[in-house]
């Protein structure tokens, strides 16, 4: 099955600064991945999906990138607010044979300093 | 438009008893995962029910079950609570199933405590 590998420790940066966070996964390119942010007590909220067949993908500050051959989605936030303080989590299908089954990754926190 | 919905919100049991939990999905969404959350595991995929049928089940035993209503709302039981079963349980809602990528919408959660 998929194993999706975050960095455990928290990332601090300053407010204005761009913030990457890594998603590394082990097996077979999944489909898709997701990325989600959770703020304490409150379930995930949906940020953004990348397919395989795309290399990057934008909303408003945030930035993904998928790399099949590293096997591995960057997650940029440009000129980072303290209000974007939370955990962000991602997600992929490690279903094989036409089941679906969402992996997530156990998250990274991201502290960002006024 | 009302999001996510679970009942309730907290709820304390003892080691064999066992407990139900309620996700109302949003209106029009046919597709309600159930997840659980915990410190030592992150968040584990339970099941998926979509259209009143179960079409995707994650690697928990069979005392984790579910079931969904024909207005889409779902209802997840455990039955001989263990200590580790003791986590928050969160429901996600999305149109189409999620296995489609579809945008997954998630409920506060209820946190479960087993004594």
């Amino acid at each position: 099955s998929q194993k999706i590998e975050q960095n455990s420790e928290a990332l601090n940066i300053q407010e204005g600064k761009t913030a990457t966070l890594t998603c590394n996964y082990t097996n077979y390119s999944p489909a898709y991945l997701q990325w989600y942010r959770q703020d304490p007590g409150r379930g995930p909220v949906f940020l953004l999906l990348i397919r395989e067949n795309e290399k990057e993908k934008r909303k408003e500050r945030l930035k993904v990138t998928f790399d099949t051959t590293l096997k591995q989605s960057l997650f940029h936030i440009t000129a980072s607010q303290p209000a974007d303080s939370a955990t962000y989590l991602c997600a992929l299908d490690s279903g094989a044979g036409g089941s679906y089954i969402p992996t997530f990754g156990r998250g990274t926190s991201l502290i960002v300093h006024p | 438009k009302a999001g996510v919905t679970q009942t309730p919100r907290y709820l304390i049991k003892t080691r064999g008893q066992q407990v139900t939990l309620s996700c109302s999905p949003i209106s029009g969404h046919r597709s309600v995962s159930w997840y659980q959350q915990t410190p030592g595991q992150g968040l584990q995929f339970l099941f998926e029910y979509f259209s009143e049928t179960q079409r995707n089940k994650g690697n928990f035993p069979g005392r984790f079950s579910g079931r969904q209503f024909s207005n889409s709302r779902s209802e997840m039981n455990v039955s001989t609570l263990e200590l580790g079963d003791s986590a928050l349980y969160l429901c996600a809602s999305s149109f189409t199933t999620a296995g489609e990528g579809d945008e997954q919408f998630f409920g506060p959660g209820t946190r479960l405590t087993v004594l």
